[in-house]
This record gives structure tokens, sequence and C-alpha cells, in this order.
């Protein structure tokens, strides 16, 4: 089927409003990732779901950050008064079961975050 | 920091050259993986390599691992300007679960026609 999606590709906002990006990951996937990826640099881990269940928050930056992910589908990631730091590439993944190291993980095309 | 680091940061090189990207990482690992990014959009996955095996091959790519240097090597033999894009290495930590996948910071690879 489909690969992973993410909505919207590109997204310019001003300093102090809320985002919400969307991630659809590969049908059937339990599991599922977001990361952080600032310009010339690797990703950063935020967040990841086990069906409906987040583990570790620990890697989210602030309470600004927060995700969610409905009927172990769709997933979304709202950034709330956001700041020039927060511009980014935000990568949404997903993969079969387990995930992590364990296997492979599928990659959205990611979103452009853009706060001015 | 990051669990992984690769080196070099960028790499340039000629069609036809073979291109070595290293990765260390800090913490014991079950596995690592490779993954490629072109234009800093999603990443694919290139190849996999355990804890107890020390070398993988796919196609052009040859993967290395040692566990006692806690280093990985990816080797790309006979590049081709298509293989111009980011590599990045990633591990999972034993000590978080399974689930937390560490990214280095990537290697910059040039593949010139």
């Amino acid at each position: 089927g489909a690969g992973v999606s993410q909505s919207p590709s590109n997204k310019v906002t001003e300093k102090g409003k809320d985002v919400e990006l969307r991630c659809d990951p590969i049908s059937g996937h339990t599991a599922l990732y977001w990361y952080r990826q600032s310009l010339g640099q690797g990703l950063e881990f935020l967040i990841y779901f086990q069906g409906n269940s987040a583990p570790d928050k620990s890697g989210l930056p602030s309470d600004r950050f927060s995700a969610e992910r409905t009927g172990g589908s769709v997933s979304t990631l709202t950034i709330q008064r956001t700041q020039q730091e927060d511009s980014a590439v935000y990568l949404c993944a997903s993969s079969l079961e387990r995930g992590g190291g364990w296997e492979t993980q599928y990659f959205g095309p990611g979103t452009r975050l853009l706060v001015l | 920091s990051q669990q992984g680091e690769e080196d070099p940061q960028a790499l340039s090189i000629q069609e036809g050259e073979n291109a070595t990207m290293n990765c260390s990482y800090k913490t014991s690992i079950n596995n690592l993986q490779w993954y490629r990014q072109n234009s800093g959009r999603g990443l694919v996955h290139l190849i996999l390599i355990r804890s107890n095996e020390r070398e993988k091959h796919s196609g052009r790519l040859r993967v290395t691992l040692d566990t006692s240097k806690k280093s990985s090597s990816l080797l790309i033999t006979a590049s081709r300007a298509a293989d111009t894009a980011s590599y990045f290495c990633a591990t999972v930590p034993l000590h978080t679960g399974g689930f937390k996948t560490i990214f280095g910071a990537g290697t910059r690879l040039f593949v010139k026609a």
C-alpha cells in the first residue's frame, strides 16, 4: 500500500501560534515515531507510539510539545506557542511491530516548519 | 549527546570510486542500521547488521560492525552520481527499552559525475 504520508509538507507560522502536524503511517504498522531534524543535523528522537500508547515522552523538547495517536493509526504532533527554535523538519516513521532497532522504520517525507 | 557519530562529516568523490563512512556509538546495542536521506526529506533504510554479525553485504553496500570498538563502517563500491545523499547510522541503546532510536549527525556524500 501507500507509504507514510505527512501533512502539511511545509508550514510557515508566526511566533506564538500553535501548529498541528499530521502523520498517516503505513496501514497495519503498530509502531510510530516522531523525529525532529534541524538544518544540517541528524535526527532527534521525540516520541514513540506502540498502538495508541506512548511509553516514553522524554524526548519531547518542552511541555509545548504534545502528540497523540488515535485508532492505532493517524498521529498528530502539536506545538503550542511556537518559537523560532522550533523551526525544523519534523519526520514521522512507522514500523510493523516493535520497531526501534528491531525493524526497519519507514519514513514519511517530513513537514518543514518555519517559525517567523 | 548523540549516540552515533559519523565521520567524515562530508565526503566528495568521483563516480566509480568507493566511499567509506564510519559510525561510532557509545552504549551496548542489539543492532545497527544505516539510512540514506536525499535532499533533507524522508530517510530510506539501507541495511541492518546485528550485534553478532561482523559484516553484511547488500548489492554495492558493505557494512562492518566491531562491537568491541563500538564502531561500524559503510562502504559503497563503484559509486554513482545517484548515491549523492546524506548517510546516517542509527542505533537503539539497550538501556532504552528497545525503541528509542538514536541517529548520528550523518555524512554528506557528493559523487561527481
